[in-house]
């Protein structure tokens, strides 16, 4: 089992949806949680972090899930600007970060 | 813009050549982290640094070989390198590395081709 694992895509949505991606990892000793966003051919950035509680920013909202090990983001009102690949990112082995495949998201007029 | 630099953004290589990517970050911080990301691959971790003191080697082979002169500095030396190695090499920083990690912020990435 890999150790962070999310569904490649693509996500097609057309503007104004809601969609929501879920990524499972395999380490339930996972600390720290985060998505990142990667526009093709561009560096990673932090799109934001993922706590206990869940937490919301904007139009992004990310929720843990311990006991089923996984963490999810759910995307509002959809822009064709959100077209990008997700990365969700794990403490894993070692305490280091482990970055899943990520999720590609493809938001059309 | 990131706080991190990376250059050269593009190089192409041959199998004998020899050379040496190189990143800078303006950001106070004090890890380092060169990750490499192939086409459809997860982002793999080759190396970090933590004031200045390799802390992780993930079974990279010899081929490359890091540098850290300093906390606002890092090298990624190449040699005798492999058309297999064409891929994505990011840098990255964050604040030193604890029992929990530190949110990484990367630099713009050099995109490799060796021939």
């Amino acid at each position: 089992r890999k150790e962070v694992e999310q569904d490649p895509g693509p996500f097609n949505v057309p503007e104004g949806a809601t969609v929501a991606f879920n990524c499972t990892y395999s380490n339930s000793a996972s600390q720290s949680f985060f998505w990142y966003r990667q526009d093709c051919r561009k560096e990673p950035k932090l799109l934001m972090s993922v706590y206990s509680s869940g937490n919301e920013d904007g139009r992004f909202t990310a929720q843990l899930n311990r006991a089923s090990q996984y963490i999810s983001l759910l995307i509002r009102d959809s822009k064709l600007s959100d077209s990008a690949t997700y990365l969700c990112v794990v403490t894993g082995a070692g305490n280091m970060l482990t970055f899943g495949g990520g999720t590609r998201l493809m938001v059309k007029p | 813009e990131t706080g991190v630099t990376q250059t050269p953004r593009h190089l192409v290589m041959g199998m004998t050549n020899k050379k040496s990517l190189k990143c800078e970050q303006h950001l106070g911080h004090n890890a380092m982290y060169w990750y490499k990301q192939s086409a459809k691959k997860p982002l793999e971790l080759m190396f970090v640094y933590n004031f200045k003191e390799q802390t992780e080697n993930n079974s990279v082979p010899s081929r490359f070989s890091p540098e850290c002169p300093n906390s606002s500095h890092l090298f990624l030396h190449l040699h005798t390198l492999q058309p297999e190695d064409s891929a994505l090499y990011l840098c990255a920083s964050s604040r030193p590395r604890q029992t929990t990690n530190e949110k990484l912020f990367f630099g713009s990435g050099t995109q490799l081709s060796v021939l």
